[in-house]
């Protein structure tokens, strides 16, 4: 069973830069039916997707957020990462690594339990 | 970009509940509508793909319907662990803008 995992500081300071990664279990990054993206959640609020890399490089990005983020992929430990330029409060989130159909619908399934990153000095 | 707005926001029911909650896009979308169940403290689950179709492992008494605008996610009785937020995902901006609805709480 494929599973997710998130990783990575959860305290950054105003203006720096959030990095996580996200590991994969239970099957190979390099599959031709997915892609692996990012999506955060406020608190109490709704999600945003931030954006979804293919393990070949094509990567996609959410226009509001594109000048601050970028998305790697690592296929030999099977893992991707996200990283946020320039953060401010607003940025505070749970963020969630997930697995993405390529093909319509584009669903995402399944996601990672998530990781809570607070933005504060 | 498409917006989704839900309704109701929230919601209380019973067990044993038929319920319907609501997703409309701001434009045409056809069937590109996925639906999401979350529970307090956990991530989001795939229930429904292309407006209609159930995933493998949901029960039966979750159903998805529209298209175009409109879309709806019914549960014909509700049990206990179906009290949870139901989020709407839009992926017909492929590749660059999917959006998700605000959300409906369920609540007792």
């Amino acid at each position: 069973q494929l599973q997710l995992q998130e990783s990575g500081p959860g305290l950054v300071k105003p203006s720096e830069t959030l990095s996580l990664t996200c590991t994969v279990s239970g099957g190979s990054i390099s599959s031709s039916d997915h892609y692996w993206g990012w999506v955060r959640q406020p608190p109490g609020k709704g999600l945003e997707w931030i954006g979804s890399i293919y393990y070949s490089g094509p990567t996609y990005y959410n226009p509001s957020l594109q000048s601050r983020v970028t998305l790697l992929v690592d296929t030999s430990k099977n893992h991707f990462s996200l990283k946020l330029s320039s953060v401010t409060a607003a940025d505070t989130a749970v963020y969630y690594c997930v697995r993405q159909y390529q093909l319509p619908p584009n669903w995402f399934d399944p996601w990672g339990q998530g990781t809570v990153v607070t933005v504060s000095s | 970009d498409i917006r989704l707005t839900q309704s109701p926001s929230s919601l209380s029911a019973s067990v044993g509940d038929r319920v319907t909650v609501t997703c409309r896009a701001s434009q045409n979308i056809f069937t590109s509508l996925n639906w999401y169940q979350q529970t307090p403290g956990k991530a989001p689950k795939l229930l429904i793909s292309s407006a209609s179709t159930l995933q493998s492992g949901v029960p039966s008494r979750f159903s998805g319907s529209g298209s175009g605008t409109d879309f709806t996610l019914t549960i014909s009785s509700l049990q206990p662990e179906d009290f949870a937020t139901y989020f709407c995902q839009q992926s017909f901006s492929t590749p660059r803008g999917y959006t998700f609805g605000l959300g409906t709480k369920l609540e007792i």
